[in-house]
């Protein structure tokens, strides 16, 4: 099976933009997870969605939203990008039920100037 | 909330030596816990995971046992080599938080010929 893909590998964006990033899960996986990865702040949870619904969202401003197709692949915008918002974002998968095992990308890396 | 602490790096350690990361959790009900391993420029990788207390679990070398009474899962290897050199995380996935997962703050380990 193909892992996750995620595109673009790598974005640089100037402050005030706005940006999405594509995940595409492993074939048959129907949870979708962003995590934002930076030096300061480390690994932390965005939003999970499964079946096209949000399960579960972290604790991150409105300018951060996502969204879930019927085959499962899943997008997520950022909206006036700030400085602060170069990362590292991370999309996981994982087959059904909560507590799997969630399977990652190779990261979207976003530099915004 | 669940949190996660790991020791802090860099860790460097000459080729077969043993090595020890120690990992400790907070959760309020029953997690699963697992080890991702992050290598330059890469997403995660799962290293191991377990489900239940006192449940081991092992990979490519590495083994680490969920230790429910002193809320551990402290990861070791017997002889490290120097293609072990990434940056380890822990984490946690509550069942009642969906896929979400908690992570420590990761630990770079460094190994030498």
């Amino acid at each position: 099976k193909a892992g996750v893909t995620q595109t673009p590998r790598y974005l640089i964006k100037t402050r005030g933009q706005q940006v999405t990033l594509s995940c595409s899960p492993i074939s048959g996986h129907r949870s979708v997870s962003w995590y934002q990865q930076t030096p300061g702040q480390g690994l932390q949870f965005l939003f999970e969605y499964f079946s096209e619904t949000q399960r579960n969202k972290g604790n991150f401003p409105g300018r951060f939203s996502g969204r879930q197709f019927s085959n499962s692949r899943s997008e997520m915008n950022v909206s006036t990008l700030e400085l602060g918002d170069s990362a590292l974002y991370l999309c996981a998968s994982s087959p059904w039920d909560r507590g799997e095992t969630q399977y990652f990308g190779p990261g979207t890396r976003l530099l915004v100037l | 909330g669940d949190s996660v602490t790991q020791m802090e790096g860099p860790v460097t350690l000459s080729e077969e030596a043993f090595l020890t990361i120690n990992c400790t959790y907070t959760a309020t009900g029953y997690p699963s816990l697992f080890w991702y391993v992050q290598y330059p420029g890469e997403g995660l990788q799962l290293l191991l995971k377990a489900t239940k207390a006192d449940d081991k679990g092992s990979n490519k070398g590495f083994e680490a046992t969920y230790r429910k009474e002193t809320t551990s899962f402290h990861l070791e290897k017997g002889s490290v080599q120097v293609s072990d050199s990434a940056v380890y995380f822990c984490a946690l996935s509550d069942l009642n938080a969906g896929n979400m997962l908690t992570f420590g703050g990761g630990t770079r380990l460094m190994v030498k010929p």
